[in-house]
């Protein structure tokens, strides 16, 4: 069985601050961990993805994540927010399958982002 | 590329009645799934096709809800006697293969009153 847990369902942060949203995962197979984003009533864009390599991935405007295996963690950090940065973040696992991914997302309970002025 | 289409946006329908929702996947992509959206559950998966044949609907309630997808530009999602706690955003997804990147619509918002 996987699982992930986003363990702030709500983070507050000051525009031009820095942000660091937690994930924690639970995978039997091979992790391959993603980053969404949602808006209000719009659907998820992917901010980044990791596979494999690198722990640290780059992804648009200026998210990074850092993987650990050690830990089972997948954070989410951004240096400086700007306030359309609020939203709702998701931490999503899809695990390994036959011929790859599994093709099944699982999803983080999501942490509502909110930047003020 | 106008990524992955779902119709209608938002549906209201009576309870006991059928709603169907529509996926139109980007074209090419060969992997379509449908998930549900609820504040209580969070994101949930419902159902998954590759090449048009069901790989995993280990997610479906297994009464008055069905997919298909009968050919490659678009899946339905099909839900028969509807009842209140059916409400939620419907989401459907495309893939390339399924191994790759997955693009999600803007979802179907169903109440059923």
């Amino acid at each position: 069985a996987q699982s992930v847990t986003q363990p702030d369902a709500r983070v507050t942060v000051s525009e031009g601050a820095s942000l660091q949203l937690r994930c924690k995962y639970s995978s039997s197979g091979t992790p391959y961990l993603f980053w969404y984003v949602q808006y209000p009533r719009q659907g998820l864009q992917l901010l980044l993805k990791y596979y494999s390599g690198d722990p640290v991935v780059q992804g648009v405007n200026g998210f990074e994540a850092e993987f650990s295996k050690s830990n089972s963690s997948f954070h989410l950090r951004k240096a400086s927010v700007h306030w359309s940065d609020s939203a709702v973040y998701f931490c999503v696992l899809s695990a390994e399958g036959t011929g790859g991914l599994s093709g099944k997302l699982t999803f983080g309970e999501g942490t509502q982002v909110t930047v003020i002025s | 590329n106008a990524g992955v289409i779902q119709t209608p946006r938002h549906k209201v329908t009576g309870k006991g009645q059928e709603a169907t929702l529509w996926c139109e996947p980007i074209s090419g992509h060969s992997a379509v799934f449908w998930y549900r959206q609820t504040i209580v559950q969070g994101l949930e998966f419902l159902t998954y096709f590759r090449n048009q044949a069901p790989i995993d609907d280990s997610g479906m309630p297994k009464e008055r809800f069905s997919a298909q997808m009968p050919n490659q530009s678009h899946s339905t999602l099909k839900i028969q006697s509807t009842q209140p706690q059916d409400s939620a955003v419907y989401l459907c997804a495309s893939s390339r293969d399924g191994n790759s990147d997955y693009t999600f619509g803007s979802g179907t918002r169903l109440l059923v009153i």
